[in-house]
């Protein structure tokens, strides 16, 4: 089973349409997940931490799910600018000094 | 406030030349480390460094050397460069650990070609 997994996309969905992405992880014993936003050709930016009681930003919602070992990202009122790779990101303790992992990221357009 | 400054963005290479990208911090963060990114493999975990003087290998070593012999400045080094590491690398920082710090900050990534 892979560390990290996400449904690779694309997600096309049209402006002003609500987009949720889940993502998967396998070990239990982990304690911080994020959510990064990376455009094309660019460095991936932190979007936003997920904590255990879920967390929003403005459009964007994230939820954590340990019993089923799922995060969450939403995002409402989807804009043109949201256009971007969501990578899904998680601390796997017990790698040796700790080591945040990386999903492989969810494309997602929004179309005109 | 510069942040990660990665160089060069874009490099060529011949198969068996060395060659080192630089990465340099000014935030004081303990955590540097390099990624590698490739079409459907995601960002993996070439190398890292928890402070000056440690370094510890990630995920995909081989091919690559990091020293950190000051707290701004992880370089990482290709040996003898081959095909297999075509990709695009990203060198990035954090205060370290908890969840709180360890928010990482990217370098603009570098483009490296090698024939």
């Amino acid at each position: 089973r892979k560390e990290v997994e996400q449904d690779p996309g694309p997600f096309n969905v049209p402006e002003g349409a609500t987009v949720a992405f889940n993502c998967t992880y396998s070990n239990s014993a982990s304690q911080s997940f994020f959510w990064y936003r990376q455009d094309c050709r660019k460095e991936p930016k932190l979007l936003m931490s997920v904590y255990s009681s879920g967390n929003e930003d403005g459009r964007f919602t994230a939820q954590l799910n340990r019993a089923s070992q799922y995060i969450s990202l939403l995002i409402r009122d989807s804009k043109l600018s949201d256009s971007a790779t969501y990578l899904c990101v998680v601390n796997m303790p017990g790698a040796g000094s700790y080591q945040l992992t990386f999903g492989k990221g969810t494309k997602l357009s929004v179309i005109p | 406030n510069a942040g990660v400054t990665q160089t060069p963005k874009f490099q060529v290479l011949k198969t068996g030349q060395s060659m080192t990208l630089q990465c340099a911090q000014d935030m004081n963060h303990e955590y540097m480390s390099w990624y590698r990114q490739d079409p459907g493999m995601g960002l993996r975990l070439i190398h890292y460094s928890v402070g000056a003087g440690i370094t510890d290998q990630g995920e995909v070593p081989n091919g690559y050397n990091v020293s950190r012999s000051t707290t701004e400045d992880f370089p990482l080094r290709l040996l003898s460069a081959a095909p297999s590491q075509t990709s695009v690398y990203f060198c990035a920082s954090s205060y370290g650990q908890g969840a709180s710090n360890e928010k990482l900050f990217f370098g603009s990534g570098t483009q490296l070609s090698v024939l």
